[in-house]
């Protein structure tokens, strides 16, 4: 059983479209992480959420941690072809914010067509 | 600041060879962390060192190890290759992960075993 459950899987839109995807686990987490990997290259982050309830912003991208922290989503507002990559949430192994051993989801394979 | 080099970028190999990884961290970074990525499993875990020390360990067999030299920078090593060795080699650098620093990765090393 995977500790980070993303979806959906797969999602391919038309630019413009606006699209939410999901990462969801049983358990509690004290931060979660979202990345996005681009064909080709390594991950990079996009934010840390922490806090439950938490809501950030990032340009059209719009992050939430659930109130539970077991839960979290990503939302992106009339996307474009260049937010086309793969999305990945990450939980640390660790505590109080560390980065060690990092669990990652599987990832949503995001495809936006022109 | 150049980010986190790593060489070679593709690697083809044979079952049963070995393989040596390099990867360079950011300037300044102490802590790299590598990581594997295949289709089936996504991101998973491989190990982290800080100031030449391992620090932690994912569940991986004894065929992968790694070390750092006193420049930070970093080697993993795979021996007697499977072909489930078959992956994208990530390594990550940060000031300190435990400290919840941000992870930077390098563009992978796309590993083929035939």
């Amino acid at each position: 059983t995977q500790l980070l459950e993303q979806s959906p899987q797969f999602l391919s839109i038309q630019e413009g479209e606006n699209l939410t995807v999901y990462c969801n686990s049983s358990s509690v987490f004290s931060s979660l992480q979202w990345y996005r990997q681009e064909p080709g290259e390594g991950p990079v982050l996009l934010v840390t959420v922490v806090t439950g309830g938490e809501v950030k912003k990032l340009k059209r991208l719009t992050f939430q941690f659930g109130d539970a922290r077991k839960d979290s989503s990503l939302h992106i507002t009339a996307a474009q072809p260049g937010d086309t990559g793969l999305y990945l949430c990450a939980v640390s192994g660790g505590s109080g914010g560390s980065n060690y051993k990092l669990t990652f989801g599987k990832g949503t394979l995001l495809t936006v067509n022109p | 600041k150049a980010g986190v080099t790593q060489t070679p970028r593709y690697l083809i190999k044979t079952r049963g060879q070995q393989v040596t990884l390099s990867c360079s961290p950011i300037s300044g970074h102490r802590s790299v962390s590598w990581y594997q990525q295949t289709p089936g499993q996504g991101l998973q875990f491989l190990f982290e060192y800080f100031s030449e020390t391992q620090r932690n360990k994912g569940n991986f067999p004894g065929r992968f190890s790694g070390r750092q030299f006193s420049n930070s920078r970093s080697e993993m090593n795979v021996s007697t290759l499977e072909l489930g060795d078959s992956a994208l080699y990530l390594c990550a650098s940060s000031s300190d992960n435990l400290k919840g620093e941000k992870l930077f990765f390098g563009s992978g090393t796309q590993l083929s075993v035939l």
